[in-house]
C-alpha cells in the first residue's frame, strides 16, 4: 500500500525556518517525483513545488510565492522528501501535503497524497 | 484569486447529478495543458478522480466523468451518494506563471 506521511509541522515565528519531512512506503521512492501542496485556513489548494527523481536529474521547481525561500530535497536511501522553509511569513500558515506523481518521470498529476502537517507562522 | 475559476458550492439530492465547472484562460486550459480533478477531504484524504482531461484512474467509479473544451473544463458526478460530499478541485499548468495551478475549489453538498 502506498503511504506518504508528513511530519515536522508546528508553530514558528515570522522570519524563522522550519523543515518538513515526507516519509513514504509502498513504492520505490527513487523512481517518482514528489510534490508539496498547501492549504491555508479557509482557502483552496496551492501547489508549492516539486522535486524530480534522480533519474531526471532531481530538478526542482517552485511556485512564485515561495521561490527563493523554500527548498525541496530528497534522500532516496531513507525514502524521505524534505521541504525546507526559510524566511517564513504569516501567509505561509497552512496545512502542507506531500503528493506523489502518478507515473515515473511525470511531476503531475498527484496520484497519492499524505494527510498533511500544520504549519502556523505567528509571533 | 485563483487562476482557474470554480463555483464555490454546488448541491444535489442523493441519486441526482451535478456538474462543476473550471474556467481558465489561453495560458492554461486554452493552451492545451491537461486538467486534473481531485476530491479533497481536509485532513483526511485527497483522491485523484480524473487525469489528462477525461481519464479515470482504476478504482474511480464511472459516476465521475469530465470534459474539456476551449478554456474550460467540467466534472460531472451522477448518482450522488452521501460519501461524495467533499471539496473538488481542478488543476492544470499555467504557461505564463510557469507553475502548476489549482482552481479555488467547489464544496459539494449532498442534500
Amino acid at each position: 500500500e502506498v503511504q506518504l506521511v508528513e511530519s515536522g509541522g508546528g508553530l514558528v515565528q515570522p522570519g524563522r525556518s522550519l523543515r518538513l519531512s515526507c516519509t513514504v512506503s509502498g513504492f520505490t521512492f527513487g523512481d517518482y517525483a514528489i510534490n508539496w501542496v498547501r492549504q491555508a485556513p479557509g482557502k483552496g489548494l496551492e501547489w508549492v513545488g516539486f522535486i524530480r527523481s534522480e533519474a531526471y536529474d532531481g530538478t526542482t521547481d517552485y511556485a512564485p510565492s515561495v521561490r527563493g525561500r523554500f527548498t525541496i530535497s530528497r534522500d532516496d536511501s531513507k525514502s524521505i522528501a524534505y521541504l525546507q522553509m526559510n524566511s517564513l511569513k504569516t501567509e505561509d500558515t497552512a496545512v502542507y501535503y506531500c503528493a506523489r506523481a502518478r507515473l515515473v518521470g511525470d511531476t503531475s498529476p498527484f496520484a497519492y497524497w499524505g494527510q498533511g502537517t500544520l504549519v502556523t507562522v505567528s509571533s | 484569486q485563483s487562476v482557474l475559476t470554480q463555483p464555490p458550492s454546488v448541491s444535489g439530492a442523493p441519486g441526482q447529478g451535478v456538474t462543476i465547472s473550471c474556467t481558465g484562460s489561453s495560458s492554461n486550459i486554452g493552451a492545451g495543458f491537461h486538467v486534473q480533478w481531485y476530491q479533497h477531504l481536509p485532513g483526511t484524504a485527497t483522491k485523484l478522480l480524473i487525469y489528462a482531461n477525461t481519464n479515470r484512474p482504476s478504482g474511480v467509479p464511472d459516476r465521475f466523468s469530465a470534459s474539456s473544451s476551449g478554456t474550460s473544463a467540467s466534472l460531472a458526478i451522477t448518482g450522488l451518494q452521501a460519501e461524495d460530499e467533499a471539496d473538488y478541485y481542478c488543476q492544470s499548468y499555467d504557461g505564463s506563471l510557469s507553475a502548476l495551478v489549482f482552481g479555488g475549489g467547489t464544496k459539494l453538498t449532498v442534500l
